[in-house]
């Protein structure tokens, strides 16, 4: 079955560790995008990368960084500079970079401090 | 002002029952209109896109109202497993702005 895969799937990270989430794709898609969900706020675009080799900040990308080496895959790391890690990280993914694309989400990680 | 705001409920209907939520966005220009189903913890998934001139899947029924920006979703004769979050999510400028979500429970 074609989807996006997340791990894992609960992470614990402590003070001034960095750590990274996992997102693969089967699906041939070549947009990826790495949202952030808190508790009453909607989602919210870390990073997005539309190609191979490239990527780009989304609204709140500061304390996180992406690659994107391969089309299947698109880590995020959450650095040590992210005060306020805890929430839960959704990976997407579209066909194509357009607006009105269907998204296709992973099942998501959640991210919690020690 | 946020650009999608919803009301967070919780709507606590009983079997049977119509329930009813709507969503505001500030931005006049939105492009597109969709409305996503989200299960606790779980990946949202798109439920329905939502059209100039209302559209209807099966017991969901989308509106869109341009003149007071907002949108709509109505839901009939809920089941059980309607009970779930239901993030109204709209297209600025090329870019998703989702709302915090409306809670929906549906009790036996």
């Amino acid at each position: 079955d074609g989807g996006i895969t997340q791990s894992p799937k609960y992470l614990f990270r402590k003070e001034g560790q960095n750590v990274t989430l996992s997102c693969e794709q089967n699906l041939n898609h070549d947009a990826m995008y790495w949202y952030r969900q808190d508790p009453g706020q909607g989602l919210r675009l870390i990073y997005y990368s539309q190609i191979v080799n490239d990527f780009q900040k989304g609204d709140i990308a500061e304390g996180y960084s992406v690659s994107r080496e391969k089309k299947e895959s698109f880590p995020l790391t959450v650095t040590s500079a992210q005060k306020n890690p805890t929430a839960f990280y959704l990976c997407a993914s579209k066909d194509r970079p357009l607006p009105n694309e269907k998204l296709f989400f992973g099942s998501g990680t959640q991210l919690s401090v020690l | 002002r946020k650009e999608v705001e919803q009301d967070p409920g919780p709507f606590n209907v009983p079997e049977g029952a119509t329930v009813a939520f709507n969503c505001t966005y500030s931005n006049s220009a939105s492009q597109s209109f969709f409305w996503y189903r989200q299960d606790c913890r779980k990946e949202p998934k798109l439920l329905m896109s939502v059209y100039s001139s209302g559209n209807e899947d099966g017991r969901f029924t989308a509106q869109l109202n341009r003149a007071s920006q907002y949108i709509s979703l109505l839901i009939r004769d809920s089941k059980l497993s309607d009970s779930a979050t239901y993030l109204c999510v709209v297209l600025n400028d090329y870019k998703l702005s989702f709302g915090a979500g409306t809670t929906v429970t549906v009790r036996a």
